[in-house]
């Protein structure tokens, strides 16, 4: 157990429709950062949050947009979904005191979207 | 780019026989990390190597970087069948880490 928390673990929606996916990190933990991953292929990086504030940005669509909030959890909101957002969803956290993040991620178990 | 490139993508051996993968990338790094994924869960950091180590042994694992070469290597020794998983390496460079495709892998019992 990696001490991330993903919710939900399994989402089934139709095309057009909005989700939030739900992350809260380990205790202490300040950066979130959210992956995609598509079937058989690596993590695109999506987007990074620091103690509430957005630190970086990857390859994450206008229609998507995440925060984090005061108690560190954060969410990622996916809208006007396509068949092509299918994917399994990851959150991760890291300790990253302020300093260039050179620790180890700390991954949940992911939320698998299904877009019909 | 910075994203590493994982090699080969798929690896079968047998129980017992030493696996080898490569992870290469383009531009310098603060250090390169590998992480191992079972089918549908999540990451497992496995180990980190700084840029200005060469060498690390964790168990089983044993990582080589040669940044002259911008190349990492992982070797799993005596593998197992529950060895059997996806293995990912990730560059770090400032506050941005990045993901290969990974190097599946499958260990015949």
């Amino acid at each position: 157990d990696s001490g991330v928390t993903q919710t939900p673990k399994h989402l089934i929606t139709a095309t057009g429709q909005r989700v939030t996916l739900r992350c809260s990190p380990r205790s202490g933990d300040l950066s979130v950062y959210w992956y995609q991953q598509s079937l058989d292929q690596g993590l695109q990086f999506l987007i990074q949050y620091y103690n509430g504030e957005e630190r970086a940005k990857g390859n994450i669509l206008e229609r998507f947009s995440a925060q984090q909030f005061p108690d560190l959890h954060s969410e990622l909101n996916l809208s006007s979904l396509e068949l092509g957002d299918s994917a399994l969803y990851f959150c991760a956290s890291s300790l990253d005191r302020g300093r260039p993040n050179t620790g180890e991620l700390f991954f949940g178990e992911g939320s698998r979207l299904t877009v019909l | 780019s910075q994203q590493g490139e994982e090699d080969p993508q798929a690896l079968s051996i047998q129980e017992g026989e030493n696996a080898t993968m490569n992870c290469s990338y383009k531009t310098s790094i603060n250090n390169l990390q590998w992480y191992r994924q079972n089918s549908g869960r999540g990451l497992v950091h496995l180990i980190l190597i700084r840029s200005n180590e060469r060498e690390k042994h964790s168990g089983r694992l044993r990582v080589t970087l040669d940044t002259s070469k911008k190349s990492s290597s992982l070797l799993i020794t005596a593998s197992r069948a529950a060895d059997t998983a996806s293995y990912f390496c990730a560059t770090v460079r400032g506050n941005d880490m990045r993901f290969g495709a990974g190097t599946r892998l499958t260990v015949k019992p």
